[in-house]
């Protein structure tokens, strides 16, 4: 199983809302991550866990909270977001070594904020 | 912080014929990914071509580094249309942090 997944899909939230996005991969990864990709632009990193444990965090806003409840797991809670921050979430794994490998990246989950 | 940066921007050519893109960057690397992307979709790796090799296959695909030079090329021969995608060079940062860095993005069309 060489997959990742990530729900939903798509997700239109307002700026008030509580959200989640959910990343999943059962190829035994130990590093995971959050990137930001705006239309036309290449993927931004977010967040790093590797072995479970914030490893990264590239100055996201507060308002972005990420948790890792596993090794296979991997969230990210959305909280009074602004309209800037509407793009593609995309969630990667890779086994072990952040840089030196390939990461595999879920299909994305498409966020609109109003 | 940005480190790759592909060239060109945008690349359309004919089905059968062979599209070369190219990244340059700008710090030491211990290795150079590319990866492609379908519209609105997750990223595919292709290939991962480490600092000290010099050129890698795979299929239709073929890379280049050349560190002297701070830059990479990715030739994709005899292209077929599903080719269509944007194409992304990836460096992480010798002795720098974990982070892989993706560059701008090529995107290339493949007409029928």
């Amino acid at each position: 199983d060489t997959e990742v997944t990530q729900t939903p899909k798509h997700l239109v939230m307002g700026m008030t809302n509580k959200k989640s996005l959910k990343c999943e991969q059962h190829m035994g990864h130990r590093a995971m991550y959050w990137y930001k990709q705006k239309a036309k632009k290449p993927p931004e990193l977010m967040f790093v866990y590797s072995y479970e444990k914030l490893s990264i965090n590239e100055s996201v806003p507060s308002r972005f909270s990420p948790e890792c409840p596993n090794s296979s797991l991997l969230n990210l809670h959305l909280h009074a977001l602004q309209p800037e921050d509407s793009a593609l979430y995309l969630c990667a794994s890779s086994q072990r070594n952040p840089y030196q490998e390939t990461q595999y990246f879920g299909p994305g989950t498409r966020l609109l904020v109003l | 912080s940005q480190q790759g940066e592909e060239d060109p921007q945008a690349l359309s050519i004919q089905e059968g014929e062979n599209a070369t893109m190219n990244c340059s960057y700008k710090t030491s690397i211990n290795n150079l990914q590319w990866y492609r992307q379908n519209s609105g979709r997750g990223l595919v790796h292709l290939i991962l071509i480490r600092s000290n090799e010099r050129e890698k296959h795979s299929g239709r695909l073929r890379v280049t580094l050349d560190t002297s030079k701070k830059s990479s090329s990715l030739l994709i021969t005899a292209s077929r249309a599903a080719d269509t995608a944007s194409y992304f060079c990836a460096t992480d940062e010798e002795g720098g942090s974990e982070k892989l860095v993706f560059g701008k993005g090529t995107k290339l069309t493949v007409n029928p």
